[in-house]
């Protein structure tokens, strides 16, 4: 199975700063990654899938990049409603796998 | 509006059965494709099985952890999957989604997510 890496485990940001968060593929995943956003309490919602296309609904600040192994999720200026844990996610391969979470928070 | 309610969670003993249902409304149920993800207490995300749509063969692929233990199935003309799962282990405990394919093609990225149903497997 395909082992999703993510880095930082934990970014501390204050608001309004630029968070770049990472996610590594122990094999290509070629575009196939999608990244979701978790709050305490509330279900996963689907940020980017296809490395880099937004899910609907999903603000212009939020945007993803990479394709093969190396991903990256940026959040442009973060929003007090973006802290959060973020989860990548790999479709390219059965089973599908996730990455272990980074965890932003307020600086 | 779009939405997914799981029901069926609860306390259960260890070897024994338990079946969850994902009602869906807001969408034509039987042209996506659909999935469960469990997340254990305080732990990261664990993709469990997936459905395709009938169009796609209505087939199953399972993670290795639950394969031949849980079943997924789905009834179209209700707008409900289900998640069967039998001898279960303290290893299952955990809340568990139901998703769906974010396109009608099945690709395994998810856009809709139910509140999630806890399942605690305890003696």
């Amino acid at each position: 199975e395909i082992v999703m890496t993510q880095s930082p485990a934990t970014l501390s940001v204050s608001p309004g700063e630029r968070a770049t968060l990472s996610c590594r593929a122990s094999q290509s995943v070629s575009s196939n990654l999608a990244w979701y956003q978790q709050k305490p309490g509330q279900a996963p919602r689907l940020l980017i899938y296809g490395a880099s296309t937004r899910a609907t609904g999903i603000p212009a600040r939020f945007s993803g990049s990479g394709s093969g192994t190396e991903f990256t999720l940026t959040i442009s200026s973060l929003q007090s409603e973006d802290f959060a844990v973020y989860y990548c996610q790999q479709y390219n391969n059965w089973p599908v796998t996730f990455g272990q979470g980074t965890k932003v928070e307020i600086k | 509006e779009v939405q997914l309610v799981e029901s069926g969670g609860g306390l259960v003993q260890p070897g024994r059965s338990l079946r969850l249902s994902c009602t869906a409304s807001g969408f034509t149920f039987g042209d996506y494709a659909m999935s469960w993800v469990r997340q254990a207490p305080g732990k990261g995300l664990e993709w469990v099985g997936f459905i395709r749509s009938k169009a796609y063969g209505g087939t199953t692929e399972y993670a290795a952890s639950v394969k031949g233990r849980f079943t997924i199935s789905r009834d179209d003309s209700k707008s409900i999957a289900y998640l069967q799962m039998n001898s279960l282990k303290t290893e299952d405990t955990a809340v568990y989604y139901c998703t769906r394919d974010v396109k009608v093609i099945p690709i395994g990225a998810f856009d809709i997510w139910g509140q999630g149903t806890m399942v605690t497997v305890s003696s």
